[in-house]
């Protein structure tokens, strides 16, 4: 089973430039988040969809970040303008839903992609 | 700062047990996890524990999880070196699917 893929692996931009990311969940995965890992910080939540409707973007500075999921399925994460505080690795997540596992703990498992290093300089 | 506290930096000799401890903050919390990151690679669930359980064992891993003090701990029996990486705990909270709270992480090495 193919895991959750990201691209690119690594980018580095001025401030003040645009930079997207792309994400390819896990095949039959409903629920795809994005998480933002600053160095030395656990991921910290920055949108959660199910399918194509946003879940939870509290967390998310909508004053230059964007995300979206059109079909539901492969989404992006933009940034415009990137600040110098932008740069982190930017991880991708898919799992389950609730309707998928009952609720039960197990369905809750998220998978990872290998992230993507953003370095704003 | 964070709810989810871990002590930041763990060294143990190979062969031997690590203990690496949580604390969290959430009493609604009804999952918690334990995540392991290699360099340059993502999260990887190594297991997690139900609330209203004491213990898990899968293997060379044993959860603990008291849940008075709110306090979680991951014991990784006989420690290889391929265990060497950063460990995260993370909370689940029941009204909230999928929405973890992370620790800073522990970096665990393991010295020959």
């Amino acid at each position: 089973e193919a895991g959750v893929a990201q691209s690119p692996r690594y980018k580095i931009i001025e401030k003040r430039q645009s930079v997207a990311f792309w994400c390819n969940p896990i095949s039959g995965h409903a629920t795809l988040y994005w998480y933002q890992q600053i160095l030395g910080q656990g991921p910290k939540l920055l949108i959660q969809f199910q399918n194509n409707g946003v879940v939870d973007d509290s967390q998310l500075p909508k004053d230059r970040f964007s995300a979206e999921r059109l079909k539901g399925v492969d989404s992006t994460l933009k940034i415009q303008p990137a600040k110098l505080e932008d740069s982190a690795v930017y991880l991708c997540a898919s799992s389950l839903t609730p309707m998928d596992t009952g609720g039960r703990g197990l369905g809750r498992e998220q998978y990872f992609g290998p992230g993507t290093r953003l370095t704003v300089t | 700062g964070e709810d989810v506290e871990q002590s930041l930096f763990l060294s143990v000799r190979e062969g031997d047990s690590s203990v690496i401890n949580c604390t969290y903050t959430d009493s609604s919390s009804t999952y918690l996890y334990w995540y392991k990151q290699e360099p340059g690679a993502g999260l990887q669930l190594l297991t997690y524990i139900f609330s209203n359980m004491d213990m898990k064992q899968d293997q060379r891993l044993t959860v603990l999880l008291n849940k008075k003090d709110k306090h979680l701990s991951l014991r990784i029996a006989d420690t290889q070196t391929g265990d060497s990486a950063i460990y995260f705990c993370a909370e689940g909270l029941t009204d909230s699917w999928g929405k973890l709270q992370f620790g800073a992480g522990t970096q665990v090495v393991v010295t020959p």
